[in-house]
């Protein structure tokens, strides 16, 4: 069974510019997760997506990240322009049943380094 | 809202010792706890606990959840050098969309 997919693996930015990370969780997943970890800190849920609805985007910081997952596969996430803080590691979970005791599967992760 | 808290932020250890994590929480309406090891990115599942003071067991490494007293232990014994990790605790609450709350995890290194 392949397991999440995640590009870029690194990135490097100036602040203020914009960047896009992709995601394609393991096939059948419903729920797809995307966390934020600073380093030296545990993951920080973003957003949930159940299929292509989001189910929780409470920590989501709206007014410079954007997150869309619009056939209810792969997803992206934007920032749009990008701040110093952040720098992080975005990582992407999926899970097969988002109501059910089921573990989230993470991808590789991509790195953001911003300038 | 949910708090999850680990310790200790790190520890060393020699090959062959036996570790101990903590992890604390408070969340509303308790489901599930789980534990990751995180060894370069991504963050590999370990175990899942729902049930108050039934050990889960894999190899040199086990756990125990207090629902009472609201933690968890994670043992290791007989430690590796690939065993060194950031072993990070997550709680998730009995709400829909199995949302996850991480802890800042905990820090190991084993020495040869």
């Amino acid at each position: 069974e392949a397991g999440v997919a995640q590009s870029p693996r690194y990135k490097i930015i100036e602040k203020r510019q914009s960047v896009a990370f992709w995601c394609n969780p393991i096939s059948g997943h419903a729920t797809l997760y995307w966390y934020q970890q600073i380093l030296g800190q545990g993951p920080k849920l973003l957003i949930q997506f159940q299929n292509n609805g989001v189910v929780d985007d409470s920590q989501l910081p709206k007014d410079r990240f954007s997150a869309e997952r619009l056939k209810g596969v792969d997803s992206t996430l934007k920032i749009q322009p990008a701040k110093l803080e952040d720098s992080a590691v975005y990582l992407c979970a999926s899970s097969s049943i988002a109501g059910g005791l089921n573990e989230q599967f993470f991808g590789p992760g991509t790195r953001l380094t911003v300038l | 809202e949910d708090k999850v808290v680990q310790s200790p932020l790190s520890l060393v250890v020699h090959e062959g010792d036996t570790v101990t994590l903590n992890c604390s929480y408070e969340v509303t309406n308790f489901r599930s706890l789980l534990w990751y090891k995180q060894e370069k990115k991504a963050p590999t599942f370990l175990f899942m606990l729902t049930s108050s003071g039934i050990e889960k067991k894999s190899g040199r490494l086990s756990s125990i959840l207090d629902k009472k007293e609201l933690f968890s232990i994670l043992n290791i014994t007989a430690t590796q050098t690939g065993d060194s990790a950031v072993y990070l605790c997550a709680v998730g609450p009995k709400a829909a969309g199995n949302k996850l709350t991480f802890g800042g995890g905990t820090r190991v290194l084993v020495k040869p």
